[in-house]
C-alpha cells in the first residue's frame, strides 16, 4: 500500500515562472492537506481539499497559489509567478476522513517537493 | 491564530541520555500529535494523544496530553544516534493541525 506520493521532489523555476506540485494521496484517503515548510521552521498549513471540493484555504495566499483536487487524478498545488519567497519544503498530507472527527485517524504526509525559486 | 512555543529549539547530547521536549499553547486541542523529519523526508509520527492527561508510550519514546490541553512533552529515553532528526509537535483543533516550531536533536555517539 503505497503512502503519500508527491512530485516532483525537487523544482526549480526562475521568478515569473510557474510551478505545478502534484500529491497522490494514499489509496482510499479522499481528504488532502497541504502545508508549507520555510527552512528551519514548522509547517504551516495552507489549504485541504475533498474530492472536487476546497474546504478551508485560509493558509493559501490570496494571490498567484491555487489548488484542487479532481475526481480523477492527483491533487495540483499551482504556484504562478513564483518569487524568490515562495522557495520552501511544500508537503502534502491525506487522510480517510476529517481531522475533527474521533478516532485514530492523522495524517500521513508525503516526502515533500522543494521548490527553488532563481 | 493558534500558536504553538516549542522547545528547546536544538539539544545536543550524548547517547544513552534521555531528552524531553514540551509544547506550551495558549488554546486548547484536542488531539496532540509528535512528529519527526529526518533531512529530505516529510513528518513521521510517533505518538499521538487524544485525551486530556494522556500517557502514552511507544518504545522509548513517552508523550502526555496535559490536563489543560494547552501543552504536551515528548520524552526520549536512552537515546541513540538515528534518533537525531528534527521533531514536531501538532495540535489539532476543528479539523487542523497547527505545528511547533520544531526541536533539533543531535546525539554524539
Amino acid at each position: 500500500n503505497a503512502g503519500v506520493m508527491q512530485n516532483p521532489r525537487h523544482l526549480v523555476r526562475r521568478r515569473g515562472q510557474e510551478a505545478r506540485l502534484r500529491c497522490s494521496p494514499m489509496k482510499g484517503h479522499s481528504h488532502v492537506y497541504w502545508y508549507r515548510q520555510l527552512p528551519e521552521e514548522g509547517l504551516k498549513f495552507m489549504v485541504y481539499l475533498q474530492k472536487e471540493n476546497i474546504i478551508d484555504e485560509s493558509g493559501m495566499p490570496k494571490e498567484r497559489f491555487s489548488a484542487e483536487f479532481p475526481k480523477e487524478g492527483p491533487s495540483i498545488l499551482r504556484i504562478q509567478q513564483v518569487v524568490r519567497g515562495d522557495s520552501a519544503a511544500y508537503f502534502c498530507a491525506s487522510s480517510p476522513r476529517t481531522l475533527s472527527e474521533a478516532g485514530a485517524n492523522v495524517l500521513t504526509f508525503g516526502a515533500g517537493s522543494r521548490l527553488t525559486v532563481l | 491564530g493558534q500558536q504553538l512555543n516549542q522547545s528547546p529549539q536544538s539539544m545536543f547530547i550524548q547517547e544513552g541520555e534521555d531528552v524531553s521536549m514540551n509544547c506550551t499553547s495558549s488554546s486548547i486541542f484536542n488531539t496532540w500529535l509528535w512528529y519527526k523529519q529526518d533531512p529530505g523526508e516529510g513528518p513521521v509520527l510517533l505518538i499521538a494523544l487524544y485525551k486530556a492527561g494522556e500517557l502514552t508510550s511507544n518504545g522509548r519514546l513517552t508523550a502526555q496530553f496535559g490536563i489543560t490541553r494547552k501543552d504536551s512533552f515528548l520524552n526520549i529515553s536512552a537515546s541513540i544516534p538515528s534518533d537525531v532528526g528534527i521533531y514536531f509537535c501538532a495540535g489539532q483543533l476543528n479539523g487542523k493541525l497547527t505545528f511547533g516550531q520544531g526541536t533539533i536533536l543531535t546525539v554524539h555517539p
